[in-house]
């Protein structure tokens, strides 16, 4: 397996554009996570799915943050519009069973807001 | 409120000799603790899981051990080599599937 898979690995936008992350879980993972990394605040969850289903999207930080999971095999973080203080590096991570491997973790990707 | 720390400062150490980092947490009570390595431009790799019912859990070099009473785990590497070099994350169980994850500690182990 590939493993879990992000595009585009780096994006430089500027503010007020919108901005499209994805994701593509590992096959049989059936949780799929969100998640922000900064030097200040670290690793932060923002949304996780179920079987495609949003579970908790309490960290989501503000409503220009919306994700979606059309199916097994895809899922989006949109941010719109964007603003200077959302860049960050984003990574999806899936998992099946945690207990036995936790997460697997994709590359990333690096967002820079101009 | 609720908190995870680990060591803010860089860990050297000489290659050969055991490194150990430490996870301390506050206001939790979680079910397990998972130890994550990560390099640079990478995402988090998953090393190893811990049980709230258990001491202690061992994975070729690597040794872990989880005090729900102290409220902390520690992290061993046994012969420590150039190439363990990177951060290590602390991560706790909170409730459903929600994983919260410490700051990590950066490790660097000389030739």
């Amino acid at each position: 397996d590939a493993g879990v898979i992000q595009s585009p690995r780096h994006e430089v936008t500027e503010m007020g554009q919108e901005v499209t992350l994805r994701c593509k879980p590992i096959s049989g993972h059936d949780y799929l996570f969100w998640y922000r990394q900064t030097m200040m605040r670290g690793l932060e969850l923002l949304i996780y799915f179920n079987n495609n289903v949003p579970i908790d999207d309490s960290g989501m930080p503000e409503d220009r943050f919306s994700a979606k999971m059309p199916n097994a095999s895809f899922s989006t973080l949109k941010i719109q519009p964007s603003e200077p203080r959302d860049s960050a590096v984003y990574f999806c991570a899936s998992s099946s069973d945690r207990e036995q491997y936790g997460y697997t973790f994709g590359s990333g990707t690096r967002l820079t807001v101009v | 409120s609720q908190k995870i720390e680990q060591n803010s400062e860089a860990l050297n150490i000489q290659e050969g000799k055991t490194a150990t980092l430490t996870c301390n947490y506050t206001n939790y009570s979680p079910a397990y603790l998972q130890w994550y390595r990560q390099d640079p431009g990478r995402g988090p790799v998953f090393l190893l899981l811990i049980r709230e019912n258990e001491k202690e859990k061992r994975k070729e070099r690597l040794k872990v051990t989880f005090d729900t009473t102290l409220k902390q785990s520690l992290f061993h590497i046994t012969a420590s080599q150039p190439a363990d070099s990177a951060t290590y994350l602390c991560a706790l169980h909170t409730g459903g599937f929600k994983t919260i994850f410490g700051a990590g500690t950066r490790l660097f182990v000389k030739a």
